[in-house]
C-alpha cells in the first residue's frame, strides 16, 4: 500500500494552465477507472474535485479536468486563479479493495 | 444538507485507546459505505478504513490492522473508529467521509484531532 507519487509542488501565473500527475501501478491507478482528486485549503477538510478519472461533481468549475494514461492519472487546471492555491491529492481504488492517496501537490499561484 | 460531525478526539498516552464517533445527517446513512481518513500534522492524507452499508465488510490500511476497528450504527446514523494500542505515529486529524462511489469521498466532516503522547 505505497502512496501514489505526485510532484511536491507545481506553480503557475494567473490565467495559465497547470497539470498535476499521479503515478501508481497496475494494481491501483492502472487497473481501474476509480481515480479521484481532492483540493484542500489550509485548515480545511478536503473537497472532491474529480471522480472516476474525469467526472466533475456538481458545482466544481469546468476549469478542472482529469485524465488517465496507463498507470498515471492527471489533474489539469486551466485559467489558474488565486483561489486555486491549495494542496491537491489523488486517490485510487486498489486490487485489495482499499484506497490509496497520493503524496500531495502544493499548487502556488504566482 | 449532508453533514458529518466527528467527535471523541483528544490526548492519549501511547498504548492507550480512544473511540471516535461521526454523526451523519442529511442523507440516508444506511445506503452508503463510509470511510475514515487521517492526516498527520503537516503531512498528507492517508485512508484508514472503509465499512459497507450493513457493516458486513470492512477494510483497513495495513498500519492499523489488528489495532483499529471501524463500525457503524445505522439506527443512530453514526460511524465509529475504535483505536487501541495507539502509537505516536497515529497522531493526526481524523476525518469521516461518505463514500459516493469507489474512491469517491464526496462529503467530509471537519475532523477531530487525536494526539498520542506521554
Amino acid at each position: 500500500q505505497s502512496a501514489l507519487t505526485q510532484p511536491a509542488s507545481v506553480s503557475g501565473s494567473p490565467g495559465q494552465s497547470i497539470t498535476i500527475s499521479c503515478t501508481g501501478t497496475s494494481s491501483d491507478v492502472g487497473g481501474y477507472k476509480f481515480v479521484s482528486w481532492y483540493q484542500q485549503h489550509p485548515g480545511k477538510a478536503p473537497k472532491l474535485m474529480i471522480y472516476d478519472v474525469s467526472n466533475r461533481p456538481s458545482g466544481v468549475s469546468n476549469r478542472f479536468s482529469g485524465s488517465k494514461s496507463g498507470n498515471t492519472a492527471s489533474l489539469s487546471i486551466s485559467g489558474l486563479q488565486a483561489e486555486d492555491e491549495a494542496d491537491y491529492y489523488c486517490t485510487s481504488y486498489t486490487s485489495s479493495n482499499t484506497y490509496v492517496f497520493g503524496t500531495g501537490t502544493k499548487v502556488t499561484v504566482l | 444538507e449532508v453533514q458529518l460531525v466527528e467527535s471523541g478526539g483528544g490526548l492519549v498516552q501511547p498504548g492507550g485507546s480512544l473511540r471516535l464517533s461521526c454523526a451523519a445527517s442529511g442523507f440516508t446513512f444506511s445506503s452508503y459505505w463510509m470511510s475514515w481518513v487521517r492526516q498527520a500534522p503537516g503531512k498528507g492524507l492517508e485512508w484508514v478504513a472503509n465499512i459497507k452499508q450493513d457493516g458486513s465488510a470492512k477494510y483497513y490500511v495495513d498500519s492499523v490492522k489488528g489495532r483499529f476497528t471501524i463500525s457503524r450504527d445505522n439506527a443512530k446514523n453514526s460511524l465509529y473508529l475504535q483505536m487501541n494500542s495507539l502509537r505516536a505515529e497515529d497522531t493526526a486529524v481524523y476525518y469521516c467521509a461518505r463514500v459516493g462511489g469507489a474512491a469517491r469521498l464526496d462529503y467530509w466532516g471537519q475532523g477531530t484531532l487525536v494526539t498520542v503522547s506521554s
